[in-house]
């Protein structure tokens, strides 16, 4: 089955704890996407990359880091910068081409702060 | 600063009847236009794309461009108690690249047997 698997499902991260979050496709999409959701707000974007060893920051990218090292994996990082982690994740993947393509996302990471 | 607004709801609408959902964006240069769903504790999935003025039909599911009101619907015809869930409009972000979307908070719908 083609599709975009994130693990784990329930995160729980410590004081001062980095933590990373898995994303992978099989879609063989060129871009992938990690989003922050919190209770009753829309998505909004962390990191984006459209090629191997190339990403960009989104809008809240600040205590986050990123890698792209393979095509189909995109692991997000979070940081113990990160003051506020408590959120839902969600990693999306796209085709790349004339802008007008669609996301599509995989089940999401609930982060908790113990 | 981009932004994409919807009514959050909820909007309740008995079964069998027309949901129609509302949603207005702010930067004239997006081209591209997405409904989701998504179910509580869920992911989005999606629903409708459209790109061009005028209306797209799939289904129950009808979505509207108006790019010179900057307005973006989506309707749902003989709504079912499954429908029941948030609905997330999205439009492409011009200045990320174009490929980075903006999502509003959504809005709640809720059928009613």
């Amino acid at each position: 089955d083609g599709g975009i698997t994130q693990s784990p499902k329930y995160l729980f991260r410590k004081e001062g704890q980095n933590v990373t979050l898995s994303c992978e496709q099989n879609l063989n999409h060129d871009a992938m996407y990690w989003y922050r959701q919190d209770p009753g707000q829309g998505l909004r974007l962390i990191y984006y990359s459209q090629i191997v060893n190339d990403f960009q920051k989104g809008d809240i990218a600040e205590g986050y880091s990123v890698s792209r090292e393979k095509k189909e994996s995109f692991p997000l990082t979070v940081t113990s910068a990160q003051k506020n982690p408590t959120a839902f994740y969600l990693c999306a993947s796209s085709t790349l081409g004339t802008g007008l393509e669609t996301q599509y996302f995989g089940p999401g990471t609930r982060l908790l702060v113990l | 600063q981009k932004e994409v607004e919807q009514n959050s709801g909820p909007l309740s609408v008995p079964e069998g009847a027309i949901a129609s959902l509302n949603c207005t964006y702010s930067d004239r240069g997006s081209q591209s236009f997405f409904w989701y769903r998504q179910y509580s504790g869920k992911s989005p999935e999606l629903i409708m794309s459209i790109y061009s003025n005028g209306d797209k039909e799939d289904g129950r599911f009808t979505a509207q461009l108006n790019k010179a009101s900057q307005y973006v619907s989506l309707l749902i015809r003989d709504s079912q108690p499954s429908d029941s869930a948030t609905y997330l409009c999205a439009v492409n972000d011009p200045s990320n690249s174009g490929y980075a979307l903006n999502f509003g908070k959504g809005t709640s719908l809720l059928v009613t047997p």
